[in-house]
């Protein structure tokens, strides 16, 4: 079945400072990829998506390219802040509509000033 | 506002005490699912409906019922909670499913002692 594998945190930054977060994806098909971002004692929100090949998602300063050659969507972020501190989870879902989000375990970032 | 509404937020129980956690969004989405978030586990999904009367098992479905009477309301069951039910439950409603990613609720704790 379709999966997901991100890089183990927890990760901790200084302020600034750049960030990665990789993220691979094995799936039958095309799916479209998403990172979701959870704040402490918050839910998950959408940070930013990619339904196709190249597709580049873009949300406060994060980016994420879908690489369909290389399986990835790893998460970018040039410079970042305290307020980036939170857990980031990595997931995908079936363009057919009739599957879920399969999410991967999640990263925890912790960025300090 | 455009939300996905969970109640209650923190609850506590004994087992083998039913229970309901309501969750009730606001945009018309056909699709609605409940997740269960674990530490090292990430989120897993318990149950789906992609439309009012069509509900069908996720990854994790044991000792949980679901309901989708109305396009609204996606309640979640317990009929007899044990302990390795306490977890973190998010609920979230998607129009699609797919590339249109999906809009998550807040959250209920769930201790079960």
């Amino acid at each position: 079945g379709d999966s997901v594998t991100q890089m183990e945190g927890p990760v901790t930054l200084s302020e600034e400072a750049f960030l990665t977060i990789n993220c691979t994806y094995t799936a039958t098909g095309y799916p479209s990829l998403f990172w979701y971002v959870q704040y402490p004692g918050e839910g998950l929100q959408l940070l930013l998506k990619a339904t196709k090949a190249d597709d580049k998602g873009s949300n406060k300063g994060f980016e994420a390219t879908y690489r369909k050659e290389t399986t990835s969507f790893h998460l970018e972020k040039g410079s970042v802040q305290v307020s980036d501190s939170a857990v980031y989870f990595c997931a995908l879902s079936d363009n057919s509509g009739n599957t879920p989000l399969v999410f991967g375990k999640g990263t925890r970032l912790s960025v300090i000033a | 506002e455009a939300q996905v509404t969970q109640n209650p937020r923190y609850l506590i129980t004994v087992t083998g005490k039913k229970l309901t956690v309501t969750c009730s969004q606001n945009m018309n989405h056909e699709y609605m699912s409940w997740y269960r978030q674990d530490p090292g586990l990430g989120l897993r999904q318990i149950y789906y409906s992609m439309n009012v009367e069509v509900t069908d098992k996720g990854d994790v479905p044991e000792g949980y019922k679901v309901s989708r009477k109305e396009k609204r309301n996606f309640p979640l069951i317990l009929e007899s909670p044990s302990p390795n039910q306490t977890s973190l439950y998010f609920c979230a409603s998607s129009p699609g499913g797919g590339i249109y990613g999906y809009t998550f609720g807040s959250g209920t704790r769930l201790t079960v002692v």
